[in-house]
């Protein structure tokens, strides 16, 4: 079956624009979760979804980053007003089942963002 | 302090020699991963445990949870092995097992 898609894989924005990040969990995945990686670093954590209930947005570093998950399935990260600083790759994951049980979570490919 | 620190940093090693990945963490846990990521690519999940060991393939996880400690070995190192591995813990603070990652060791295995 496929796995977790993001797109776009790539993306080159001027600074102050808008974008938008697409996260496509695993069919039937309930907890939903966006990650930041800068540059040499690992993940760090932004927000999650169980369901289309975002339980958990302390992660996010502005009021100009907004994560929605409508239909409790696929999940759109928007930055706005880019900043160089925003420059990263977004990872997507989500987790097949409820939480407390211990399961993995599978990873999709990020979206590497430039802020230019 | 970072709640999950790993060493080394970056590691080089010829192919065929032995690799060990340390992991220390600072938190309660109710899991631990180790992952997988290729330069561009995205994340693989290579093991997740709680206690004592797992194997696949070539690769072993160990995991002290009295010293708070994993480590990550490679058999029989590849060139294919060249990655950064990551170590990652899930939190008991949140209900919803949140991943505290750690900065990864960049791993090059040279032929």
């Amino acid at each position: 079956g496929a796995g977790v898609s993001q797109s776009p894989r790539y993306k080159v924005a001027k600074r102050g624009q808008d974008v938008a990040l697409r996260c496509d969990p695993i069919s039937g995945h309930v907890s939903l979760f966006w990650y930041q990686q800068a540059l040499g670093q690992g993940p760090e954590f932004l927000t999650y979804f169980q369901n289309e209930a975002q339980l958990d947005k302390s992660g996010l570093p502005s009021d100009r980053f907004f994560a929605e998950r409508p239909e409790g399935s696929v999940s759109t990260l928007k930055i706005q007003r880019t900043q160089q600083e925003d420059s990263a790759v977004y990872l997507c994951a989500s987790r097949p089942i409820q939480p407390g049980t211990q399961e993995t979570q599978y990873f999709g490919p990020g979206t590497r963002l430039l802020v230019l | 302090k970072n709640e999950v620190e790993q060493s080394p940093q970056n590691l080089t090693a010829q192919e065929g020699e032995f690799i060990t990945i340390n992991c220390s963490y600072s938190v309660g846990i109710s899991a631990l991963h180790w992952l997988q990521q290729h330069p561009g690519g995205g994340i693989v999940s290579l093991f997740m445990l709680s206690s004592g060991k797992k194997k696949h393939g070539r690769l072993i996880a160990t995991i002290n949870i009295q010293e708070k400690h994993s480590s990550l070995h490679i058999t029989a190192s590849h060139p294919r092995d060249s990655a950064v591995y990551i170590c990652a813990v899930s939190s008991v603070k949140t209900s919803y097992d949140k991943v505290i990652f750690g900065p990864g060791t960049s791993l090059s295995v040279i032929p």
